[in-house]
């Protein structure tokens, strides 16, 4: 079946560093990515998306390419803040009878940033 | 977040007693979901559901039951709660569709349930 490995955080670093979260992923045919973001007592909110291979999503600064060739979907940031610290989910959907086009999410990585 | 509301925010029950947690939209989105969020688990799809009355299991539905009676409400009941139950719920609404540029997923902000 489908699925996706992150990174095990937490991570932490100071501000202005330059963060990556590594994610790969395993899945029939063509899933779209996607990064979600949950910030302290919050729902998770969608970051980026790539829906065909050598895509680029961006937002906020951060940016993910869909790798095909390494089934990957590294999210990278140049320059963090504080307030970019959160749990990030990496997650697919593939278009299977299994799936059903369902969002399947990796674990989580937790992101601290500080002063 | 807007369009999506869960009610409790927070809740604690005794063991064994029934609980009912609810997720309403103002989006008319087809589908709809229940996830629990544990430590080191990530989001785990307990119930889903594709329209009015038509729901189906997700990889952690035993001990939770839903119901879906209006496109705008999606229940999610504990039979009879276990501590195991203790966790912080996610309800999730989709259009769905086969547009991948306009598919995602809107969350709401949570239900912290503790079971006692």
């Amino acid at each position: 079946g489908d699925s996706v490995t992150q990174m095990e955080g937490p991570v932490t670093l100071s501000e202005e560093a330059f963060l990556t979260i590594n994610c790969t992923y395993t899945a029939t045919g063509y899933p779209s990515l996607f990064w979600y973001v949950q910030y302290p007592g919050e729902g998770l909110q969608l970051l980026l998306k790539a829906t065909k291979a050598d895509d680029k999503g961006s937002n906020k600064g951060f940016e993910a390419t869909y790798r095909k060739e390494t089934t990957s979907f590294h999210l990278e940031k140049g320059s963090v803040q504080v307030s970019d610290s959160a749990v990030y989910f990496c997650a697919l959907r593939s278009m299977t009878t299994d799936s059903w086009g369902k969002l399947q999410f990796g674990a989580g990585t937790q992101v601290v940033v500080t002063p | 977040d807007a369009g999506i509301t869960q009610s409790p925010r927070h809740k604690v029950t005794e063991t064994g007693t029934p609980v009912t947690l609810r997720c309403h939209q103002t989006e008319n989105h087809r589908y709809m979901y229940w996830y629990r969020q544990d430590p080191g688990h990530g989001l785990r799809l307990i119930h889903y559901s594709y329209g009015v009355k038509d729901t189906d299991k997700g990889e952690v539905s035993d001990g939770y039951s839903v119901s879906r009676s209006k496109t705008e409400d999606f229940l999610l009941t504990l039979e009879s709660a276990t501590s195991s139950q203790t966790s912080v719920y996610f309800c999730a609404i989709s259009a769905g569709g086969m547009r991948e540029e306009n598919y995602g997923y809107t969350f709401g902000s949570g239900t912290r349930l503790t079971v006692v």
